[in-house]
């Protein structure tokens, strides 16, 4: 199975909001509502920021948000933060494996 | 407070055996539904989901790499081994475990970088 599909990178300035997409198949994506999000600064290990595709663990603030149509999940972070700035990775459950997508950059302009 | 740390060597040649251990606190891997995963990440590239491991031994592989991955536990120690066959230097990565709940991986370890090299 191959990765899920997410763009290279995204990009917004403070305050606003921007989505960043994660591009499945009917097999991993659209099969379950198993999609997560982590957040990776440079040097870091990943955090998790949405799980079961739009559930937010404590702490997490609700500036970031999830959803799912289809066979691709979305992560949205509103108002913007510099500290936001930062790899994202989506991932999803594909039966008896897990998959990751390629990543992508957000830069907070 | 759960954490995981990952150890092992930093240096292997090509085509020998990694062994990896996760030693982790603040939870049990014996409790129902509880899991442990290996995710890797070569320098400036994305993850990659390596293996998990259920508290009821059930071990999930990644397709491409199920025939270089063994996942094991030993619950009394609170650690989870990985080994990886036959090294070749694309397997260069910082390596991390984490903890799995329903197919998702929170917290996870700092992480440990193996540079596979002659």
């Amino acid at each position: 199975q191959s990765a899920l599909t997410q763009p290279p990178s995204a990009s917004g300035s403070p305050g606003q909001s921007v989505t960043i997409s994660c591009t499945g198949t009917s097999s991993d994506v659209g099969g379950y509502n198993y999609v997560s999000w982590y957040q990776q600064h440079p040097g870091k290990a990943p955090k998790l920021m949405i799980y079961e595709v739009s559930k937010r663990p404590s702490g997490v603030p609700d500036r970031f948000s999830g959803s799912k149509s289809g066979n691709t999940a979305s992560l949205t972070v509103s108002g913007l933060q510099a500290e936001d700035e930062a790899d994202y990775y989506c991932s999803s459950y594909a039966g008896s494996n897990i998959l990751f997508g390629g990543g992508t950059k957000l830069t907070v302009l | 407070q759960i954490t995981l740390k990952e150890s092992g060597p930093t240096l292997v040649k090509p085509t020998q055996t990694l062994t990896l251990t996760c030693t982790f606190s603040g939870f049990s891997l014996s409790t129902s539904g509880v899991g442990v995963g290996w995710i890797r990440q070569p320098p400036g590239k994305a993850l990659e989901w390596l293996a998990l491991i259920y508290w009821d031994d059930d071990k999930r592989y990644s397709p491409s790499l199920k025939s270089r991955l063994t996942i094991t536990k030993d619950t009394s120690k609170n650690q989870v081994v990985l080994t990886m066959t036959n090294m070749d230097p694309v397997d260069t990565a910082t390596y991390y475990c984490a903890l799995s709940s329903r197919n998702w991986f929170d917290p996870w370890g700092q992480g440990t970088l193996v540079t596979v090299s002659s």
